[in-house]
């Protein structure tokens, strides 16, 4: 079975500059997150949604920060403007109905590293 | 405001059994945790899943004790290769509806 494929794996910008990651979760997976991961701290959640809606965004930055999944599949996150402190991997994961809620595991993929200078 | 600690490190020798604790809010009777093992540069990995008082899988064991404030990963016979971070993953349901990570435990296994 295929896992999580996320793209790109490492992206260098600029601060100000912009960016887009792109994820396509476990096929049949209707839950997908993304989830910010800054050196040697835990992941944070940032925006969780089921099929096409949002779940939870509460600790999304709105106003540099925004995702999208189209058809309740792939998703992209998108930042802009970049500022230095957005330097971290970004992982993007996806589980069966409500995840953990239900008894159903959140897989990840590999991660997106991004550095911003 | 929910939170999920655990031990910043641990040391161990190769052949030995591990356990590590995650200390989170008393959650309710059926709010899972979840464990992953993280290597550098690739995503969490899933080890094992639980809500009762203990769960064993072909790797890993997870016991949950009755007061519900903590959970401890029970890794038999660790070796070399064990060597990475593990995290909790808490699922808080009711008002709560949170899932939380926690600190992360660098395991370090010696020969």
């Amino acid at each position: 079975e295929a896992g999580v494929a996320q793209s790109p794996r490492y992206k260098i910008i600029e601060k100000r500059q912009s960016v887009a990651f792109w994820c396509n979760p476990i096929s049949g997976h209707a839950t997908l997150y993304w989830y910010q991961q800054i050196l040697g701290q835990g992941p944070k959640l940032l925006i969780q949604f089921q099929n096409n809606g949002v779940v939870d965004d509460s600790q999304l930055p709105k106003d540099r920060f925004s995702a999208e999944r189209l058809k309740g599949v792939d998703s992209t996150l998108k930042i802009q403007p970049a500022k230095l402190e957005d330097s971290a991997v970004y992982l993007c994961a996806s589980s069966l109905d409500l995840g953990p809620y239900s008894g159903n595991t959140i897989y990840f993929g590999e991660g997106s590293w991004l550095t911003v200078v | 405001l929910a939170k999920t600690t655990q031990p910043i490190s641990m040391d161990s020798y190769e052949g030995q059994e591990v356990n590590i604790t995650c200390s989170h809010n008393n959650i309710a009777t059926n709010d899972y945790i979840t464990w992953y093992q993280q290597f550098p540069s690739q995503g969490p990995r899933f080890i094992i899943q639980g809500y009762k008082t203990k769960v064993t899988n072909e790797v890993a064991s997870l016991f949950i004790p009755a007061d519900r404030k903590s959970s401890t990963l029970s890794l038999p016979r660790v070796s070399l290769s064990d060597t990475a971070v593990y995290y909790c993953l808490v699922a808080y349901g009711g008002a709560t509806n949170k899932l939380i990570f926690g600190t992360g435990t660098l395991l370090a296994v010696q020969p």
